[in-house]
């Protein structure tokens, strides 16, 4: 079964709208969360770290104003995409990893969402 | 710094055929994990196979077999007897001991089997 849920699936909504999208972890508690963005046929792209209990940490070229990052319970990290605009449509994926200290962390595969197609219109 | 590099963009082949799937990367580390995996059309990940940098088995399962050689620095994907629904974007992606353990993918390559 999933080992990492993502809601939801599909957003399509107007200009303007802040949209947040949801990533937990269900089998294991994620101090760690990753945000990947993919645009068409393009590969997937690490935007951001996120950290239980700390600030995430943005890639290069990531706007942390415009992509907020919530990431307060082990299994549970938030991306909100503030004002989105239609660039900023794409396809977002969350993964999680077990934490190092569980023996299960290092190496092991992260595990990811089934992504969200956001589609702005 | 870390780099992977899959040079095939799109391959298409006869079903039934064999196809290789290309991965060359680069990284500083002594110590990394190498991982392929299957993106479908519905676009969700699918997980392959990981392999750490220190073992250089080659390993097969079912269909699939991987092709680890450290001396090239690369990490091939070989598909026997292709299905259609073998057709995917197939991404190779790398992962450091060092740091935050963050994925770093390939530019992936188009898979259509051609029934």
């Amino acid at each position: 079964g999933a080992v990492v849920s993502q809601h939801p699936s599909r957003v399509i909504c107007k200009s303007g709208t802040s949209v947040k999208i949801e990533c937990r972890s269900l089998d294991f508690q994620a101090t760690t969360m990753f945000w990947y963005r993919q645009f068409p046929k393009q590969s997937l792209m690490l935007m951001a770290t996120s950290n239980e209990g700390s600030k995430a940490t943005y890639e290069q070229g990531v706007e942390k104003d415009k992509f907020l990052i919530n990431h307060a319970s082990l299994t549970l990290s938030t991306l909100t995409v503030t004002s989105a605009h239609p660039e900023d449509s794409s396809f977002y994926i969350c993964s999680a990893r077990p934490p190092r200290w569980s023996g299960r962390g290092l190496g092991q595969p992260q595990h990811f969402g089934d992504g969200t197609r956001l589609s702005i219109l | 710094a870390q780099k992977v590099t899959q040079a095939q963009t799109e391959i298409s082949v006869v079903e039934k055929e064999d196809v290789t799937l290309d991965c060359v990367y680069e990284t500083r580390d002594t110590t990394y994990y190498l991982f392929w995996y299957k993106q479908p059309p519905s676009g969700e990940l699918v997980f392959l196979i990981r392999r750490n940098s220190f073992d250089e088995q080659n390993e097969i399962s079912g269909r699939y077999s991987w092709n680890f050689q450290k001396s090239t620095s690369s990490f091939n994907f070989t598909i026997t007897a292709s299905q259609v629904v073998d057709s995917a974007v197939y991404f190779c992606a790398l992962s450091e001991a060092t740091g935050a353990n963050n994925l770093f993918f390939g530019t992936g390559t188009r898979l259509t089997v051609i029934p």
